[in-house]
């Protein structure tokens, strides 16, 4: 079964500064991966995911397949991030596997 | 917000007492997810359909059941042999499975 690890319950920086969050996954084979957000009072969404290759909102992922890691980065943090951030892969079937969630807390 | 619906929003019940959830969309995905959400453990799976008529167990299918007898419509029943009910329950759509997931505001279950 897919596993993912997201090692950070809590993230805190300030504003201005670069942001990375992690994520880890255990599928050896292609994964599609997934990051979700959900900010204050919001609904969970969809940020990104690998395949697109976008930057949404300031974020890039990278897939890394030798480390099985797929962080979460933006140069420069604003306020308006402050939320919680879901890795989600697939593996192991037409389903997605959450991670436990990392807090963004960018401060002042 | 529209497309995808749960209510009620806090449901609560006493312990022994089954309960169903509503999950209702208008976005004619084929493919609607039920996860349960519980503070540090993130976003579980409990059921999964990928067209009507057809559902699959997720990771932690033991104590609920489910029923897809329309497309728009994936109801979740938490049964008394759920050992832990009250949590945040969170139902989901996508196009396809398992695709970019959207998802409802969620029904908070509370069981004393």
């Amino acid at each position: 079964a897919q596993r993912v690890t997201q090692p950070e319950k809590l993230l805190s920086v300030f504003k201005g500064a670069p942001v990375e969050l992690k994520c880890n996954y255990s599928y050896s084979g292609s994964p599609e991966l997934f990051w979700y957000v959900q900010y204050s009072r919001q609904r969970l969404q969809l940020l990104l995911r690998h395949i697109s290759r976008e930057s949404i909102k300031g974020f890039t992922a990278d897939l890394n397949k030798g480390e099985t890691s797929f962080h979460l980065k933006k140069p420069f943090a604003q306020e308006e991030d402050s939320a919680m951030y879901y890795c989600a892969p697939t593996g192991g079937g037409n389903k997605l596997t959450f991670g436990t969630g990392t807090q963004l807390k960018v401060e002042l | 917000d529209g497309g995808i619906t749960q209510s009620p929003k806090y449901l609560f019940r006493k312990e022994g007492q089954n309960v169903t959830l509503s999950c209702e969309q208008n976005l004619n995905h084929d493919a609607m997810y039920w996860y349960r959400q519980d503070p540090g453990q993130g976003l579980r799976l409990i059921y999964y359909s990928q067209i009507v008529n057809d559902f699959q167990k997720g990771d932690i299918a033991e104590g609920y059941s489910v029923s897809r007898e329309k497309k728009e419509s994936f109801p979740l029943t938490v049964t008394s042999a759920q050992k832990n009910p009250t949590a945040f329950y969170l139902c989901a759509s996508s196009i396809s499975p398992p695709g970019e997931q959207y998802f409802g505001p969620g029904t908070r279950l509370t069981v004393t």
